[in-house]
């Protein structure tokens, strides 16, 4: 079961701040954050693997609430390359191996 | 980055033809995927090879048809498609330890855009 992403899309200006969220219904072993530019591969961004983690990637952070099942991604001072789509994997507790996708933030940042 | 690479790039075919996408990985992983992605979906989940054996069939259709000769390689054989199967196949492969995906990150290559006509 794939997690949800909100908000689906967001439009920023350079130097604006954003919040992406993902939420699964099943108890996760860890939440992966990667961006999409069109036409090009998905790169990876982060791992998060303990409940309550944060990490943090220049100024694109994340935190990973276990018992809320939930991820956020936070862009800071957004920048024109953060432009993209960005996804959510989540690695189930009773699925060791996969990674259920959730359908993607499109963000796009404006000058 | 060329550590994982997709050939073709672009494929068009009709509904009776065979045709394969090769994937190949440069990183000396033990775990190797294909995903399909199709616009304002979610990433699909196809097959799973771990050690060059297959450890998944996300329920996909038989005129689909992985092979994975080495840990190196990848391919996915198609035959009979649909115009429903035209989407991005993305590859990628990843180090597994203790059989958890979040021992490492998956590395995607840039895909296949497949149209079926």
């Amino acid at each position: 079961q794939q997690p949800v992403q909100s908000p689906q899309a967001v439009i920023l200006r350079e130097g604006e701040d954003a919040v992406i969220n993902c939420s699964s219904s099943k108890a996760l072993y860890s939440v992966h954050w990667y961006r999409q530019k069109h036409g090009e591969a998905p790169i990876f961004l982060m791992i998060l693997l303990k409940g309550g983690e944060q990490k943090g990637h220049d100024k694109i952070s994340a935190s990973f609430n276990e018992k809320k099942q939930q991820s956020s991604l936070y862009l800071t001072a957004s920048q024109l390359s953060y432009s993209g789509t960005y996804f959510c994997g989540t690695e189930k507790v009773l699925d060791d191996y996969k990674l259920s996708f959730g359908a993607g933030t499109t963000v796009t940042v404006r000058a | 980055e060329t550590g994982v690479t997709q050939t073709p790039r672009h494929l068009v075919m009709g509904m009776t033809n065979k045709k394969s996408l090769k994937c190949e990985q440069h990183l000396g992983h033990n775990a190797m995927y294909w995903y399909k992605q199709s616009a304002k979906k979610p990433l699909e989940l196809m097959f799973v090879y771990s050690l060059e054996e297959r450890v998944e069939n996300n329920s996909v259709p038989s005129r689909f048809s992985p092979e994975c000769p080495n840990s190196s390689h990848l391919f996915l054989h198609l035959h009979t498609l649909q115009p429903e199967d035209s989407a991005l196949y993305l590859c990628a492969s990843s180090q597994l330890r203790g059989g958890r995906a979040s021992t490492d990150t998956q590395y995607f290559g840039p895909g296949t855009r497949l149209t079926v006509l």
